[in-house]
């Protein structure tokens, strides 16, 4: 079956660092988006890809980026780490028109 | 500026009773509506969708409305199961979604037996 992995599903660490959460789907799905959840604010959007080499800013893009080397994966960094960072991070994918899946997140603590 | 609201954070029903949830919009260009259930530690999984030609979409017990002059649409939930307890989310998107989604902020569901 296809699906959408976020790795890792846990993370912890300190203000300053570089941090890469990594997003692999088997779907063969063009688009893919990363979003963070916190408490109050639902899940707002970071980044999104049409395809291989294409990136677009979101809503709350500050402090993050992404790149698209390949289909399968959109791997999003925080170039350097803050305290205001700490959040749940849903990455999806889909083709237009069509509804997104989930992965099921990445819990990422900064102390 | 909250663009997708859902105003109650919790909504409580009697398993087998009707469950209704609400979500209003303030963004005329929106036109691809969608519902996911989320449960803890899990991502969002999508429910149901409505596109803005069509006001009813049903899916076995799922049925969304969507009123376009009111910029509100709904949930409805017949019957209620256990199960169904879960944190709903409504999103909406212009252009079929590609740009990605605008969430609001879930409405817990609790089923009581």
């Amino acid at each position: 079956d296809a699906e959408i992995t976020q790795s890792p599903r846990h993370k912890i660490t300190e203000t300053g660092r570089q941090v890469t959460l990594a997003c692999h789907q088997t779907w063969n799905h063009n688009n893919m988006f990363w979003y963070r959840q916190d408490l109050g604010h639902g899940l707002r959007l970071i980044h999104y890809s049409y395809g291989v080499q294409d990136t677009n800013k979101g809503e709350v893009s500050d402090g993050y980026s992404v790149s698209r080397s390949n289909t399968e994966d959109l791997p999003l960094t925080l170039e350097s780490a803050a305290s205001s960072q700490t959040s749940v991070y849903f990455c999806a994918s889909s083709e237009t028109l069509q509804p997104q899946h989930f992965g099921d997140g990445t819990r990422l603590s900064i102390l | 500026d909250q663009q997708v609201k859902q105003n109650s954070p919790s909504l409580s029903v009697q398993e087998g009773r009707i469950s209704i949830l609400n979500c209003d919009y303030t963004n005329s260009m929106f036109d691809y509506f969608l519902w996911y259930k989320k449960y803890p530690a899990e991502g969002p999984t999508f429910l149901i969708s409505i596109s803005s030609i069509k006001d009813k979409n049903e899916d076995g017990r799922f049925t969304v409305f969507l009123n376009k002059s009111a910029k509100h649409l709904s949930l409805h939930i017949v019957p209620s199961q256990p199960g169904d307890s879960a944190v709903y989310f409504c999103a909406a998107s212009e252009g079929g979604g590609a740009d990605g989604l605008t969430f609001g902020k879930g409405t817990h569901l609790i089923i009581q037996p």
